[in-house]
């Protein structure tokens, strides 16, 4: 069975300063990853996904993700924290041998400075 | 295309009483997945349902628990006699492929 581990519960950074949210998986096969971004109150909303191809993976609101399959990791960067950033961000895997099911890391619960 | 709708947003029952939850999915899509967040948590898969089918139902509690995805009109997560124990988020997704799109969740609590 997949799993997904976020080692970092909370993270503080500084507006301006750069951001790297941790993610590693267990799954047998190769894996579909994304990373999802949930407000307070809020729904979640897709940042970016990796299914297959270049391993740095591009996303919305200025974030990017790197898979590296011999670290078993997913890990999500920005270069530059805006007060917005402020957030709960999920890492998850799909299985796509079990419909679309996802399983969700622990979340990482990102506090802005100003 | 509106998204993922999900109501109530906020929904306050005693315990005992009987929840239910309404998902609609976006256009198109056959696919529900139901998830609960607990305070303080991730997300947890719960059940995974295609028009008038449970595909997986691997994460629902066995008593009290149950979903349905009927050929017309939304899919409903049924929680019966609930328990404070229930009080969560409860999300519905769903996809046509390969990729998930959320509702904005209820927000259930038992008091």
């Amino acid at each position: 069975a997949q799993s997904v581990t976020q080692p970092d519960i909370h993270i503080t950074v500084s507006e301006g300063a750069s951001l790297e949210l941790r993610c590693n998986y267990s799954y047998g096969a190769t894996p579909y990853l994304f990373w999802y971004v949930q407000s307070p109150g809020q729904g979640l909303q897709l940042l970016l996904k990796y299914f297959s191809g270049d391993t740095l993976v591009q996303g919305i609101k200025g974030f990017e993700a790197e898979f590296k399959r011999s670290q078993s990791s997913f890990n999500l960067r920005k270069p530059s924290v805006h007060w917005s950033d402020a957030a709960e961000y999920f890492c998850a895997v799909g299985d796509f041998n079990a419909g679309n099911m996802l399983t969700f890391g622990g979340g990482t619960r990102l506090m802005v400075k100003p | 295309n509106a998204g993922v709708m999900q109501n109530p947003r906020h929904l306050v029952r005693r315990r005992g009483q009987e929840a239910r939850l309404r998902c609609s999915p976006m256009k198109g899509h056959s696919h529900v997945y139901w998830y609960r967040q607990l305070p303080e948590e991730g997300l947890k898969f719960m059940v995974y349902l295609q028009k008038e089918n449970i595909i997986d139902e691997s994460g629902m509690p066995k008593e009290r628990f149950s979903a349905e995805f009927p050929k017309e009109g939304p899919s409903i997560l049924r929680i019966q006699q609930v328990v404070r124990g229930d009080s969560a988020a409860y999300f519905c997704a769903s996809s046509a492929e390969t990729e998930a799109f959320f509702g904005q969740g209820t927000r259930l609590t038992v008091v």
